[in-house]
């Protein structure tokens, strides 16, 4: 079932260091993944995105990576800044749904100079 | 270029209240979206739509209503407020349900 609470999930990393953050879909008829990156006050901002067809996708800095077979997504940051700490979602669009696109918890990612 | 523009940023009710919020995008995108997100939780959809003149119900529709009359405009109502829906929501709108989502800045209600 759903849990419910009032602390997201947090990971803190030492500036420089590489970061993952890790998501967990449920629904394997979702077609394509986003990573959002929420500041404080603001709305979320995309990030990049993977289909379903692949498994890897890459960007400046951002890479992700997609398990389909244990439904899973992970976001690796390089060289972590003090600029990325925010909170970080992953949402997933399911397929047969047309359109639904659903979000998962948040984690957030505190970065020390 | 505007993007997603919310309205209002700010609203306090009193409980039994009704407000409607309204969600403005002028990227001529087909798919808009209504989230609320509570202290500490990711965003959950309340309702969405896949183009002008259809609404869907997302993952707690109970409480509000949608409707999408225009293209580029999506409505969010609340015909009786109650302090659980304090909240703060977000629109987003996307071009086709396998782009991403751009979102408004928010709208942080409050029911007392």
């Amino acid at each position: 079932g759903e849990s419910v609470g009032l602390h997201l999930p947090t990971l803190s990393v030492q500036e420089g260091d590489n970061s993952i953050i890790n998501c967990a879909y449920s629904n394997s008829a979702s077609d394509y993944f986003i990573w959002y990156k929420q500041e404080s006050g603001k709305g979320p901002q995309f990030i990049i995105d993977i289909r379903s067809n692949m498994d890897k996708r890459q960007g400046q800095r951002v890479t992700v990576l997609l398990n389909k077979t244990v439904k899973h997504l992970s976001l690796q940051i390089a060289a972590t800044q003090p600029g990325d700490s925010a909170v970080y979602f992953c949402a997933e669009n399911i397929g047969n749904q047309g359109g639904k696109l659903i979000f998962g918890q948040g984690t957030e990612l505190s970065v020390k100079p | 270029n505007a993007g997603v523009t919310q309205t209002p940023k700010f609203r306090v009710l009193k409980t039994g209240q009704s407000m409607t919020l309204l969600c403005a995008q002028d990227m001529n995108h087909e798919y808009m979206y209504w989230y609320r997100q509570d202290p500490g939780m990711g965003l959950r959809l309340i309702h969405y739509s896949v183009g002008e003149g259809t609404t869907a119900k997302g993952e707690v529709p109970d409480g509000y209503n949608v409707s999408r009359l225009k293209k580029q405009n999506f409505l969010l109502g609340l015909e009786s407020a109650a302090p659980s829906q304090t909240s703060v929501y977000f629109c987003a709108s996307s071009s086709t349900s396998v782009n991403e989502a751009f979102f408004g800045q928010g709208t942080r209600l409050t029911v007392v």
